[in-house]
């Protein structure tokens, strides 16, 4: 089990610039998640999809961030344009058809906005 | 909707002894309660959690929790720490019928030799 993959790990760029963080959920997975992590703020979930279909972005900062997941293998988020404030450790987390809300976690994508 | 408090942002303990980590849930509902552990540079793996049953919840790496319903609390515990316990601790909760995870604000177990 490879667990959940994301890409890039690391990604510098400067403000203005479109950013795309990608995520692989555990295949059988029928939930994702993402996640920004801040040292101000904490762990802040930022939308969920349930079956490739959104059911929660109340999360998502600004109309500067989106998220799809075209099929149950893939996702992105994409922040256009990207602003210093961005900066922070996204994490991607999957869910399987289980009764226990069990999530399971991405190493992160680390970004830092110049 | 539920939210989660973890008292102390930071506990610094030297190796050997032991620790706890606290926890407390607000819910109206059921809940399942989680504890995550997140290694600098890492995402987050889960320690263990409590569904339902025995309210005494053994998860790995020697930690243990317990569930008080009463004390609406999940604290971790772990008798004897180890330098490489030192990582930042989340609790999480989330109704036993939903899909979502609702997280603490995290605490920093820092073990000293």
């Amino acid at each position: 089990d490879a667990g959940v993959i994301q890409s890039p790990r690391h990604e510098v760029t400067e403000m203005g610039q479109e950013v795309t963080l990608r995520c692989k959920p555990i295949s059988g997975h029928n939930s994702l998640f993402w996640y920004r992590q801040t040292m101000m703020r904490g762990l802040e979930l930022l939308i969920y999809f349930n079956n490739n279909v959104p059911i929660d972005d109340s999360g998502m900062p600004e109309d500067r961030f989106s998220a799809k997941m075209p099929n149950a293998s893939f996702s992105t988020l994409k922040i256009q344009p990207s602003e210093p404030r961005d900066s922070a450790v996204y994490f991607c987390a999957s869910r399987g058809d289980s009764r226990d809300n069990e999530q399971f976690f991405g190493p992160g994508t680390r970004l830092t906005v110049l | 909707a539920q939210s989660v408090t973890q008292l102390d942002s930071q506990v610094p303990v030297f190796e050997e002894a032991p620790v706890e980590l606290r926890c407390n849930y607000s819910s109206s509902v059921s809940v399942y309660l989680f504890w995550y552990v997140q290694y600098p540079n890492q995402g987050l793996q889960l320690l263990l959690k409590y569904l339902s049953g025995s309210t005494l919840v053994k998860g790995i790496n020697g930690f243990e929790a317990e569930f008080n319903k009463s004390q609406t609390s999940f604290h971790l515990r772990k008798p004897s720490v180890h330098i490489s316990d030192t990582a930042e601790y989340f609790c999480a909760v989330s109704a036993a019928a939903g899909n979502m995870l609702t997280f603490g604000g995290g605490t920093r177990l820092m073990v000293k030799p």
